[in-house]
This record gives C-alpha cells, structure tokens and sequence, in this order.
C-alpha cells in the first residue's frame, strides 16, 4: 500500500513561531504537493516539487516556503505564523511519468491551529 | 486556465436513493478528471477517474461517473446509497503541461439519511 505519513495530525501554534510541517511518501514518487483545506473553498495549491530540490509555487504560496532535500521527504515551512494559516494541511504525491492521468495519493492531514 | 465547478455543497439523501454529485469543469485542454473522498478526519482517496477512452468510468465502492464532453461535465452517480457513503466529495481536473497538478472543485458534502 502507498504510504504518505504526515508529521502531525493537530498542531497548536503561537502568531509568530516558525512552523514545519513533514511529509513522508514510501513509494518512490517523484512529484509531491501541499494544499490547504478551507471550508467552502476545497483544495487549493500551496507548493509542489517534481525532484529533489526544486519547488514551484502554487496558487497561494504567500506566508509559506517548502524544502525537498530527499526524494522522499517534502516539507511545508510557515516561517511567521499567523491566525489565518489556521487551515487543514494536506500532502500528496504522485509519479511523474505517463502525463497527467496519474492518481495523487494523500496523507491523512495536519489540522494546524495558530492562536 | 482550468476550473471546476461543483454544484451544491451540501447534497442529502435517503440510504437506498440514487446519489447524484455534479461536477462541471472547463479546461483548455482535452481534460482528465477525477473524483475523491474524504471521510471524516481522513485525506483523500480516489473514487475513480477520466483519462481517455470510454466515457464511463467505474470506480470504487459502487461509484460510477460519466464524462460528457458536449456538457462538459461529469457527475457521480451510485444507484442506491449506503450510511457509510456519508463524506465530502471533491471532483478535480488536471491542469495542462504535466507535472500531475490538478485544480480541484470546492466540494460536495453528501448526507445519508435513514
């Protein structure tokens, strides 16, 4: 079965602190995501890497930075906190090949609380 | 650009009852669309998906969605629903120029009534 393991299931953050958000994916897949979830508004695209090392923005990549220093391995960086990044967090992946037909495989979620 | 629309964000029905999820997409390209399910606290799984060929697709779960070009929809159907169908469902497109990124639509949470 893939696997994507994500971190945490809740987290609670202070306006602010710097926050890191890990994913882990056991299927050799070489794209990987970052979405929100927001009630109303669905998935939307923070991040995505298609290799080791690089990244390319999403639909809102404002407040956040990622980093893929291993294949299997994609984090979310929230670099100052702020209440609205209080969101759902989920991460995904997916192998590169054959186009765009590919299925993406999700973690279970981070639901990230920032007071 | 691609989008998705998802129309009802709450749909309910009677266990036993046809589930119908709409789902219309435009895309500027030939489209592969997908559908998944959330159950609660849970991430994402796929319920099937569109990429060529037959214009019906089956997927999981007795779910079955058909892509219809003219109307440029497709919509989830089950004949007849189960309590454990209770969930969020999202349909979603794949954007055009690869890399597998898929616009999604803003959901649809399906309510099973006894």
């Amino acid at each position: 079965d893939v696997k994507v393991t994500q971190s945490s299931r809740y987290l609670v953050k202070r306006t602010g602190e710097k926050v890191f958000l890990e994913c882990v994916q056991d299927m050799d897949h070489e794209n990987m995501f970052w979405y929100r979830q927001d009630p109303g508004l669905g998935l939307r695209l923070i991040y995505f890497s298609y290799d080791v090392k690089m990244k390319e923005k999403g639909d809102i990549p404002e407040g956040y930075s990622v980093s893929r220093e291993k294949k299997e391995r994609f984090s979310l960086i929230l670099e100052s906190a702020s209440t609205n990044q209080t969101s759902m967090y989920l991460c995904a992946s997916s192998f590169l090949a054959a186009g765009r037909g590919n299925e993406q495989f999700f973690g279970p979620g981070t639901r990230l609380t920032v007071l | 650009a691609q989008s998705v629309t998802q129309l009802g964000s709450h749909v309910s029905v009677s266990e036993g009852a046809l589930v119908l999820l709409r789902c219309n997409y435009s895309s500027s390209v030939p489209p592969y669309l997908f559908w998944y399910v959330q159950y609660p606290n849970q991430g994402l799984q796929l319920l099937l998906k569109y990429t060529t060929g037959a214009t019906l697709v089956k997927g999981i779960n007795g779910f079955e969605a058909e892509f219809k070009k003219s109307e440029t929809s497709f919509h989830l159907t089950k004949p007849s629903a189960h309590m454990s169908d209770a969930a969020e469902y999202f349909c979603a497109v794949s954007e055009a120029g690869g890399g597998n990124k898929l616009t999604f639509g803003t959901g649809t949470q399906l309510k099973v009534e006894l």
